[in-house]
């Protein structure tokens, strides 16, 4: 069963608009952690935000922050103000525990986010 | 200085060659993993290793081996590369608290 789900392909944003990229996560583990990847054309994969399940309140970085709703199993990632170098692919991940073990540290297959001038 | 480095940037080869792949890095961290990334996949575990002497298997290691040099450089090998490891490969550390993967630039590498 995948673990991550991205729903959205692609996506397509105004400049200077909000976005939401949506991420669902399945585990049966009470401790584990959030994160979002951002991946631009040039390949290179760049670390965004991080949430931890107990976390009280939704990780902010920036532009970026994590909608969690831990009950829907769910950690949106909104990017505010779009700039036209958001345009990347978006990965959301997940590490199962308190500690990451290698294999329980994985991927969703990933978004692609396009912003319009 | 990129803090993780990975060689070759882009590799073309032919099947049944021998292909390694290198990884440094200079942040400091104990763990590092190899990565293959396909379109549409994501990226899927290749093998991790937490200290020097300590190797692990991912998801899809076969038809791959790694050498962990120093707690600096991590390697992955192709023994006879063939078509369908044409992917593009990426090396990250991290420390163990927070465990953040911090990423290389990638290798792309083409098996004909």
């Amino acid at each position: 069963a995948q673990k991550i789900t991205q729903t959205q392909p692609g996506m397509f944003v105004q400049e200077k608009e909000a976005v939401t990229l949506d991420c669902t996560y399945d585990t049966s583990d009470p401790s584990y952690g959030l994160f979002w990847y951002k991946q631009p054309s040039s390949g290179e994969m760049i670390f965004l935000i991080y949430q931890g399940s107990y976390d009280q309140q939704n990780a902010t970085e920036g532009r970026y922050s994590l909608n969690f709703q831990k009950a829907r199993k769910s950690a949106n990632l909104v990017i505010s103000a779009s700039q036209l170098g958001d345009s990347a692919m978006y990965f959301c991940a997940m590490r199962e525990g308190l500690d990451n073990y290698g294999q329980n540290f994985v991927f969703g297959p990933g978004t692609r986010l396009s912003v319009l001038p | 200085d990129a803090d993780v480095t990975q060689t070759p940037r882009n590799r073309i080869t032919k099947t049944g060659k021998r292909i390694m792949l290198e990884c440094s890095q200079t942040k400091g961290h104990d763990r590092m993993y190899w990565y293959r990334q396909d379109p549409g996949l994501g990226l899927r575990l290749i093998y991790y290793s937490f200290d020097v002497k300590d190797i692990n298997k991912g998801e899809i290691s076969d038809g791959y081996s790694v050498s962990r040099q120093a707690q600096a450089k991590f390697s992955l090998s192709l023994e006879s590369a063939i078509p369908n490891q044409t992917a593009l490969y990426f090396c990250a550390t991290s420390d163990v608290l927070p465990d953040t993967q911090y990423f290389g630039p990638g290798t792309r590498l083409t098996v004909l």
